[in-house]
């Protein structure tokens, strides 16, 4: 059973316009939520995260939404630019209350930007 | 930032050999690591947790006999594929969380190794 739920496996954006990646999670447990980026045969690396005490959080181009009445958040990315184009992980994990080690996954959605 | 190194990068080996593949944790000391394997367009998928000096612990229908995981310092980590077949073919990437981080969760992942199995 997928914890963590990436629905959209690719999405087409063009160059300069808002790249909307979605998520949504079971786990209810979850506290703390975090963005992937992921070039072909490299590495996942650490984008943006957010607490679940929080409902936003800001970093430059990418800002990532918390909904957690409806256990969903989204990576939103504006401009959207060519280097964006990556597949994205949406991660999740339970920092406090029940502490746990791993960091669940998403499938990822593979974002293309077109010039 | 943190580096995290997997050697080697990618490997071909034949069906019943035995595959090592390394991570260090270069400019950091990591309290634990981290084993994904990700199929193609799939998501990763953890396999099992090291702490230094002490067993992994593995996480449900991975087989910790195949999979043998060493921490033996708290910057390398190995996992070794042993006798493997062609259904281990697979992209093992390892992750390092730091000593000293900024939150609990925080890790930082190593570039992957392909591993294909003739």
């Amino acid at each position: 059973d997928q914890q963590v739920k990436q629905n959209s496996p690719s999405l087409s954006v063009q160059e300069g316009r808002i790249s909307i990646l979605n998520c949504d999670y079971t786990n209810s447990m979850f506290d703390y939520f975090l963005w992937y980026k992921k070039y072909p045969a490299e590495g996942p690396t650490f984008l943006i995260s957010i607490s679940s005490i929080k409902d936003k959080n800001e970093d430059g181009r990418f800002t990532v939404f918390l909904n957690k009445s409806a256990k969903h958040l989204s990576l939103h990315i504006v401009p959207s630019q060519p280097g964006d184009s990556a597949v994205y992980f949406c991660a999740a994990s339970a920092e406090l209350g029940n502490r746990d080690d791993k960091i669940i996954f998403g499938k990822g959605t593979r974002l293309h930007i077109l010039p | 930032g943190a580096v995290v190194s997997q050697h080697p990068s990618w490997v071909i080996c034949k069906s019943g050999t035995s595959v090592k593949i390394e991570c260090r944790s270069l400019d950091f000391q990591a309290t634990t690591m981290f084993w994904y394997r990700q199929f193609p367009k799939q998501s990763l998928m953890l396999m099992a947790t090291s702490n230094e000096g002490s067993k992994a612990t593995y996480e449900q229908g991975v087989e910790k006999d195949k999979f043998l995981i060493n921490h033996a310092s708290l910057t390398l980590s190995t996992l070794t594929v042993t006798s493997a077949h062609p259904e281990d073919s697979s992209f093992y990437i390892c992750s390092a969380r730091p000593l000293l981080r900024v939150t609990y969760n925080e890790q930082f992942f190593g570039p992957g190794t392909r591993l294909t199995v003739l």
